[in-house]
């Protein structure tokens, strides 16, 4: 298994206070991804990195901020927690392979009350 | 943009069943396609993957074949067991031209339930 973990694993945390979600990698690959994952949705991207202090936003990332000030790690921060947020997120990782496959850490289930 | 269609489950089947779960796309270029599989509170696992048309990406019994004539990427496996029951999710990584950071899109997901 791809060496990734996310922390914390569960929160519950309440309307308008910040979040910070945490993903570390092992496997030294360039990319990190962050996605969320709802009924009905499947998964979609909130943001990327496609490099140390590169990022770029994805699909629904409005109201998150990430940060990459090293390989190892990539943070996402609900600047504001919704209740519209209360989500599973997911990390993923993905490496200079032919087609990029991406390895998905275990998830951070998230409550905002 | 790209997109990823998947047939709407749930499927129920016996065990020793014959599987199949449709995947279509749509797409520019040539991408890269995979099945990955959710078991229940776990993360996503790579099943498999194909990168090119007539590509047969194959795993622990699964197989998909990549038909870039019917855009289509359809998961099969011949006789299921109840440890495949999980959610199984196909996916597309685009190619844009000389850059791609990678990025996916996803199917909705599609739930097997398989009993004994």
């Amino acid at each position: 298994d791809a060496g990734i973990t996310q922390s914390p694993r569960h929160k519950v945390t309440e309307t308008g206070t910040p979040v910070t979600l945490r993903c570390h990698q092992t496997e030294n690959h360039r990319y990190m991804y962050w996605y969320r994952q709802d009924p009905g949705h499947g998964l979609r991207l909130i943001h990327y990195s496609y490099g140390v202090k590169d990022t770029d936003k994805g699909e629904v990332s409005d109201g998150y901020s990430v940060s990459r000030s090293k390989t190892e790690d990539f943070l996402l921060t609900l600047e504001s927690a919704t209740s519209s947020q209360t989500s599973v997120y997911f990390c993923a990782i993905s490496g200079n392979t032919q087609a990029y496959e991406q390895y998905f850490g275990p998830g951070t289930r998230l409550t905002v009350t | 943009g790209n997109s990823v269609t998947q047939m709407e489950g749930p499927v129920t089947l016996s065990e020793e069943a014959f599987l199949t779960i449709n995947c279509t796309y749509t797409a520019t270029g040539y991408p890269s396609l995979f099945w990955y599989v959710q078991y229940p509170g776990e993360g996503l696992q790579l099943l498999l993957k194909a990168t090119k048309a007539d590509d047969k990406g194959s795993n622990k019994g699964f197989e998909a074949t990549y038909r870039k004539e019917t855009t289509s990427f359809h998961l099969e496996k011949g006789s299921v067991q109840v440890s495949d029951s999980a959610v199984y999710f196909c996916a597309l990584r685009g190619y844009a031209g000389g850059t791609s950071y990678g990025k996916l899109t996803f199917g909705q997901g599609t739930i097997l339930t398989v009993h004994p």
